[in-house]
This record gives C-alpha cells, structure tokens and sequence, in this order.
C-alpha cells in the first residue's frame, strides 16, 4: 500500500473540461511535488510545494495550476488540457530538503480527447 | 540535454544470477543518488541511496556503487529473483534544495 494517495486513478476528458487530481499523504513531508511521465520516459518535474508554498514552477504551461491547501493535501487544477498532456501524473512527497528519497503515489492516467 | 542517463532501455537476467544496473550522470553538483523501482500500474518505490561520501551501500541483496571520477553508478541485484522484474530508474538531487533528475529507465527481466 502506498502511503501517498492519488484520486482518481483515471481520468477522461475533453479540451474544454476543467477537472482537478488530488494527492493526499499523511506522513507529515513537507514537500510535495508533481511530475508528468510519458510512457517509456523518466518522470519530468512540474511543480515543488515546500512548506505549502510553491517553490519550483518548472515552467509549465497555465493550463495547469497547482494548489496546496495544508500540509497534507496537493491538488491540479486542469483546464483547456491538449492531446499531448495525456500522460501519467504522479504525486510525491518528502520529509524534508535535503538527502531524503521521495514516496509517491500510484499516479492518475490521463487522458486528453 | 540528459544530466541522468541510463543507457541500456533492458535487461534480461536468469533467475539466481547478478543483475547490474548502470547509471551515469553529467552533473558534478549531484551528492544523492537513488534507485526506484516501478511496477506498471504503480508509482516509483524507493530501493536504495547512496550520498557522495560513500562508494557502496548495501542493503540485503540490492547494493548501490558510485564511482564519483567516472560520474558512474551502479545498482546490483544478487541472487536476482523473478520479482524483481521492473523499471528501475537511477536518480539524483544536488546539493540542497527539493529537485530529483530522473534517468529514462531500465526493464529488467529476471527469468525463471
């Protein structure tokens, strides 16, 4: 069992939908992140919330906002998604800065029409 | 431009044997390295580190070596079991800060 949840684990929609993923984790990290991985390539990082404050916008398109609402929670919001941000999306977290691995979760499959 | 690659996309071991994995990166500010494993369908699990102070660590039958003058690291499996067949992908983070730069993966295959 993973100890960071990611809802849902599918995800349908079209280019003019406005949907959210949500990442939950209550282990008490205090940096959470994001990342987009196509198939058969490495996770890509989008964005770092380190002590519910955004720290790293990897330059990713508005299309895509994330949220964190408290320590334990991670949101993205998506509208006006293209084709080409059909992808895996995972959810991670982190004690702390520093020399820690990441915990993620089990991702959310999305899909673009 | 790759600062992590891994360079071989699989790998097929017979079951018993040694699977070593090869990792090689391009930034010096690197001094965390890791190994996760990923099943499909799942989210990348964390194997094994290593900090740039050290040349090995071990941990049961997964062993993580760094060789910092070549930008080299390896991760060996030994016996290799067939639950071990995966995506493992090397990874590092430089000095401070949150950021983790993943290499493309490799697919191992353990056979029966």
């Amino acid at each position: 069992d993973t100890e960071v949840t990611q809802t849902p684990k599918h995800l349908v929609m079209g280019m003019t939908n406005k949907k959210s993923l949500k990442c939950e984790q209550h282990m008490g990290h205090r940096a959470m992140y994001w990342y987009k991985q196509k198939a058969k390539k490495p996770p890509e990082l989008m964005f770092v919330y380190s002590y519910e404050k955004l720290s790293i916008n990897e330059s990713v398109p508005s299309r895509f906002s994330p949220e964190c609402p408290n320590s334990s929670l991670l949101n993205l919001h998506l509208h006006a998604l293209q084709p080409e941000d059909s992808a895996l999306y995972l959810c991670a977290s982190k004690a702390r800065e520093g020399l820690e691995p990441q915990h993620f979760g089990d991702g959310t499959r999305l899909s673009i029409l | 431009d790759q600062q992590v690659k891994q360079n071989s996309p699989s790998l097929s071991v017979q079951e018993g044997r040694i699977s070593i994995l090869n990792c090689d990166y391009t930034n010096s500010m690197f001094d965390y390295f890791l190994w996760y494993k990923k099943y499909p369908a799942e989210g990348p699990t964390f194997l094994i580190s290593i900090s740039s102070i050290k040349d090995k660590n071990e941990d049961g039958r997964f062993t993580v070596f760094l060789n910092k003058s070549a930008k080299h690291l390896s991760l060996h499996i030994v016996p290799s079991q067939p639950g071990d067949s995966a995506v493992y992908f090397c990874a590092a983070s430089p000095t401070g800060g949150f950021k983790t730069i993943f290499g493309a993966g490799t697919r191992l295959f353990v056979k029966a």
